[in-house]
């Protein structure tokens, strides 16, 4: 079963401006990551954040956490046409690495030149 | 090499062949997945080596499939007699400390079966 959902599932805005995608999840982690995959490519790790952290930066990236709520944000700021891809949470399984990271379905961002 | 490398990166084949990925993890990590994104989805988890051993299988969709994992390093994903369902791109990632760390995953091995 998916742990992490994303929202919105596709998002399209201008160059320059900032883009927000969401996830949620449902049962307790030790962390969670944020992946991009390019079409027809494999995924990149972006950034990892742990449950006892609650924003962290990299970059133009920005991920916030919050456990009482069980998500997460990704925010890129400063949007350039070279991200556009799709981006995936992902979150440690209760069984630790033997169900490996579950991940959502992804955000598509487009960014529009 | 450098980087978790997969094969073949296409592969057609006929509905009720049995077909073989290959992953070559980063050398030295002890930890490989083997995950299944199906088109706009999700990537939906496999099965988990640590070293040679799998200690969970249940990832895995049907008894048609499949994984072995040799020395430690090359893992291969068997899929015997396949249907068109299995049409799928199978990504490998691995890395040195399990689920806790960050995944390096490959470029992925793209299935279709007619």
């Amino acid at each position: 079963s998916q742990q992490g959902e994303e929202d919105p599932q596709a998002l399209s805005i201008q160059e320059g401006e900032n883009a927000t995608m969401n996830c949620s999840y449902k049962t307790s982690i030790n962390n969670l990551q944020w992946y991009r995959q390019n079409s027809g490519r494999g995924l990149v790790h972006l950034i990892l954040i742990r449950s006892n952290e609650r924003e962290k930066h990299s970059g133009r990236l920005r991920v916030t956490l919050d456990t009482s709520k069980k998500s997460s944000s990704l925010l890129i700021t400063a949007s350039r046409a070279a991200d556009t891809a799709s981006y995936f949470c992902a979150t440690d399984g209760s069984g630790g690495g033997a169900d490996g990271l579950t991940f959502g379905k992804g955000t598509h961002l487009i960014i529009q030149p | 090499g450098a980087g978790v490398s997969q094969s073949p990166s296409n592969k057609v084949t006929e509905k009720g062949k049995d077909v073989e990925l290959r992953c070559d993890p980063i050398s030295g990590h002890t930890a490989l997945y083997w995950y299944r994104q199906s088109l706009g989805q999700g990537l939906e988890f496999l099965i988990y080596f640590q070293g040679n051993s799998a200690p969970d299988k249940s990832g895995l969709p049907s008894d048609r499939f499949s994984a072995e994992r040799t020395g430690g390093s090359v893992s291969t994903l068997t899929i015997q007699r396949t249907q068109q369902e299995d049409s799928a791109v199978y990504l490998c990632a691995s890395n040195s400390g399990g689920a806790a760390g960050e995944l390096f995953f490959g470029e992925g091995s793209r299935l279709t079966v007619l």
